[in-house]
């Protein structure tokens, strides 16, 4: 089985600056694929970013970026330009369903 | 349009009875899984299933039984034998292998009284 950890329980940061949410991993498999969801307030989980572990290159979705670093097993999510809509719990399951205990991220106008 | 639903969004039952949460999607996912969430932390897997007529239990399946009888629905129910039901429930779907992102409903809310 795989398991995740998130090392921030809580975290905030001023609208429009960049904050890096981190995530660890443990897995025994050589291929698999990593995930950011988010979990704003309506508690409707939406899939944020996706990171395949055979490419070197890291995932960019518009202001969400990931810095996967596969030998540590680390995989963080940097928000540029943070919103208010940004206001949510960020999880980080690796493929085999464990999502962990999450990040709370506020956003602060 | 294609998405998951669970209904209903709130759900009230006395201490003692058995309740059955809905979930069907129309995505033409093979996957389907079940979570539930407590005030503050993060999801915790109860069951899934990769086919029809099959179904595996997660981290937390004691006190809750599925079924997976057609491709778009897989029902939950809280048995009594649940020690603490009243949580959010949450199920997704995905396609194929675990590889692909899942796609969730809207979540149910169990509330025992």
């Amino acid at each position: 089985a795989q398991t995740v950890t998130q090392s921030q329980p809580e975290m905030s940061v001023q609208e429009a600056e960049t904050v890096t949410l981190s995530c660890t991993y443990d897995t025994s498999e050589n291929n698999y694929y990593l995930f950011w969801y988010k979990q704003p307030p309506s508690r409707q989980m939406i899939l944020v970013i996706r990171q395949e572990a055979y490419k070197q290159q890291n995932a960019t979705e518009n202001r969400f970026s990931v810095n996967f670093q596969k030998a540590a097993k680390s995989f963080s999510l940097k928000i540029s330009d943070s919103q208010l809509g940004d206001t949510a719990m960020y999880f980080c399951p690796p493929n085999d369903m464990r999502f962990g205990a999450g990040t709370r991220l506020t956003v602060k106008p | 349009d294609g998405g998951i639903t669970q209904s209903p969004k709130y759900l009230f039952r006395k201490e003692g009875q058995n309740v059955t949460l809905s979930c069907e999607q129309n995505l033409n996912h093979d996957a389907m899984y079940w979570y539930r969430q407590d005030p503050g932390q993060g999801l915790r897997l109860i069951y899934y299933s990769q086919i029809v007529n099959d179904f595996q239990k997660g981290d937390i399946a004691e006190g809750y039984s599925v079924s997976r009888e057609k491709k778009e629905s897989f029902p939950l129910t809280v048995t009594s034998a649940q020690k603490n039901p009243t949580a959010f429930y949450l199920c997704a779907s995905a396609s194929g292998n675990s590889y692909n992102e899942q796609f969730f409903g809207p979540g149910t809310r169990l509330t025992v009284l």
